[in-house]
C-alpha cells in the first residue's frame, strides 16, 4: 500500500497570508500527528488526532495554527496570518491502533518570505 | 534540561567501525524509545524502537534501554558509508492525551567515512 503522503512538497507563500497543507494518512491508520522541522533540529510535536478528533493539540503555537480531520482520514494544517518563522518543513506521520511506530509522510517545506 | 537531549555530533567514524549514538530523557513516565535515520532532504524513518531495560539487536544495529539512568543508546556496528545521515531519538509519552506524541532530540549528525 502507498505511504503517507503530503501536499505540496514546496510552498511559498507572502507574510500575512492564508495556507494549507494537507496529508493523507497510511489507509486505516487511526491516528494521525502533525510535527514541525526547523532546519538543525528534531521534530517537534504540534497536534494529534485519533480519528476525527484532535486528541492532543498543546504543540500548536498559537491561535493561527488549526487542523482538521473531519472524516478521520485526511488532515488539513492550516494557518493564518504567516510569519517569516513560521518557516519549516511540516511533517506529517500516522499510526496504527495496534502498534507504536509512526510513519512519516515527504513533509511539506513551507518558506514565508 | 530538554525533553530529550542527545550526544552533541557531529560524529565521525571511519567504515567498519562502531558508532555510538546516546541519548537521554527527563520524563521518567516514558514508555517507548525510538531510533529514527534521516536523510538529508529526507523524512525520519525507524531503525530501531525499544520498550524494556537491556539490549534489542535488529542486524547490524543494537538499541540499549536503562530506565533507572533515563538513558538510550544506538550502536551501528560494521558502520557504513550509507549509515550516513542525523539519527533521531524519539521518547513516547507517558499515557493518556500524551500517548502516542513523540518528543525529539535534536538528532546527531553521523559521517561514516571510507
Amino acid at each position: 500500500g502507498a505511504g503517507v503522503s503530503q501536499t505540496p512538497s514546496n510552498k511559498v507563500t507572502e507574510k500575512g497570508k492564508y495556507v494549507e497543507l494537507r496529508c493523507d494518512p497510511i489507509s486505516g491508520h487511526t491516528a494521525l500527528y502533525w510535527y514541525r522541522q526547523s532546519l538543525g533540529q528534531g521534530p517537534e510535536f504540534l497536534i494529534y488526532f485519533q480519528g476525527t478528533g484532535a486528541a492532543d493539540d498543546s504543540g500548536l503555537p498559537n491561535d493561527r495554527f488549526f487542523a482538521v480531520r473531519p472524516e478521520g482520514s485526511v488532515s488539513t494544517l492550516k494557518i493564518q496570518r504567516t510569519e517569516r518563522g513560521d518557516s519549516a518543513v511540516y511533517l506529517c506521520a500516522s499510526r496504527d491502533s495496534a502498534g507504536d511506530e509512526q510513519f512519516f509522510g515527504p513533509g511539506t517545506r513551507l518558506t514565508v518570505l | 534540561q530538554k525533553e530529550v537531549e542527545q550526544n552533541s555530533g557531529p560524529l565521525s567514524v571511519p567504515e567498519g567501525a562502531i558508532a555510538s549514538l546516546n541519548c537521554t530523557y527527563s520524563d521518567r513516565g516514558s514508555q517507548s524509545f525510538f531510533w529514527y535515520r534521516q536523510y538529508s532532504g529526507k523524512s525520519p524513518e525507524l531503525i530501531m524502537f525499544i520498550y524494556s531495560n537491556g539490549d534489542k539487536e535488529d542486524g547490524r544495529f543494537t538499541a540499549q534501554l536503562n530506565k533507572a539512568s533515563q538513558y538510550v543508546s544506538l550502536l551501528i556496528r560494521d558502520s557504513q558509508p550509507s549509515d550516513s545521515a542525523t539519527y533521531l531519538c524519539a521518547v513516547n509519552g507517558a499515557g493518556g492525551t500524551s500517548y502516542g506524541k513523540l518528543t525529539f532530540g535534536q538528532g546527531t549528525i553521523l559521517t561514516v567515512h571510507p
